[in-house]
């Protein structure tokens, strides 16, 4: 099984910083990467795809990159709204597995 | 508009089963693969399984081949599953979300096992 290694587990932020959540893969993954947001008690929701596409309907200031193995999820300026629980995917091969989060909260 | 609607709140008895549904609209159910995410309580995402709707093939992760059963009624466009045995640790809840990259999820469906 693919190890999705995710960190930090929790962070805190200003509406001025640039938040930056990583997952590294215990193995090549090709760019299987989605990253998701999860607010209390709701459905997870997708906001990149593929690693860098951003899903439809989400600002830009979320974006998504990769260095080796390692994935990135980037907010810029994020909003109060951004606060929430955000988990990256790898479905390069079964069986998926999430990195186990990040909890994130924008003061 | 994508919908996935999932049936209501369940609670089972230790060793019984319980069967959730997912209603799929706004799409053709058999063009995408819908998979099935378990969520326990404060605990992040775990990934169960999928099935194809349209032929019926289906994949599990190992610990859920002998917990979880997926279906799908291409005539009602639903897809369901069905948790055997249930202990404690189903108490969770799950989720189903459509391939590719779960771009779109139901709003979840709580499982309470309790005697």
């Amino acid at each position: 099984d693919i190890q999705m290694t995710q960190s930090p587990a929790s962070l805190s932020a200003s509406l001025e910083e640039i938040v930056t959540i990583t997952c590294k893969a215990s193995q090549g993954i090709d760019d299987y990467l989605s990253w998701y947001q999860q607010k209390p008690g709701k459905s997870p929701q997708l906001l990149i795809y593929d690693a860098t596409s951003l899903a439809d309907g989400v600002p830009s200031r979320f974006s998504g990159s990769r260095s080796g193995t390692q994935y990135s999820l980037k907010i810029s300026r994020p909003q109060v709204d951004d606060s929430g629980i955000y988990y990256c995917l790898q479905s390069y091969s079964t069986p998926l597995t999430f990195g186990s989060g990040t909890k994130l909260e924008i003061k | 508009e994508v919908q996935l609607q999932q049936s209501g709140p369940e609670v089972g008895r230790p060793g019984s089963s319980v069967k959730i549904s997912c209603k799929a609209s706004g799409y053709t159910f058999t063009d995408y693969v819908m998979n099935w995410v378990k969520q326990s309580p404060g605990q992040g995402l775990e990934w169960i399984g999928w099935i194809d709707p349209e032929y019926g093939s289906t994949d599990y992760a190992e610990k859920f081949k002998k917990k979880a059963t997926l279906t799908a009624d291409t005539s009602s466009n639903t897809a369901y599953i069905q948790l055997s045995s249930l202990t404690s640790e189903d108490t969770a809840t799950y989720f189903c979300a459509r391939n590719p990259g779960m771009d779109a999820w139901g709003q979840g469906a709580s499982v309470t096992v309790s005697s």
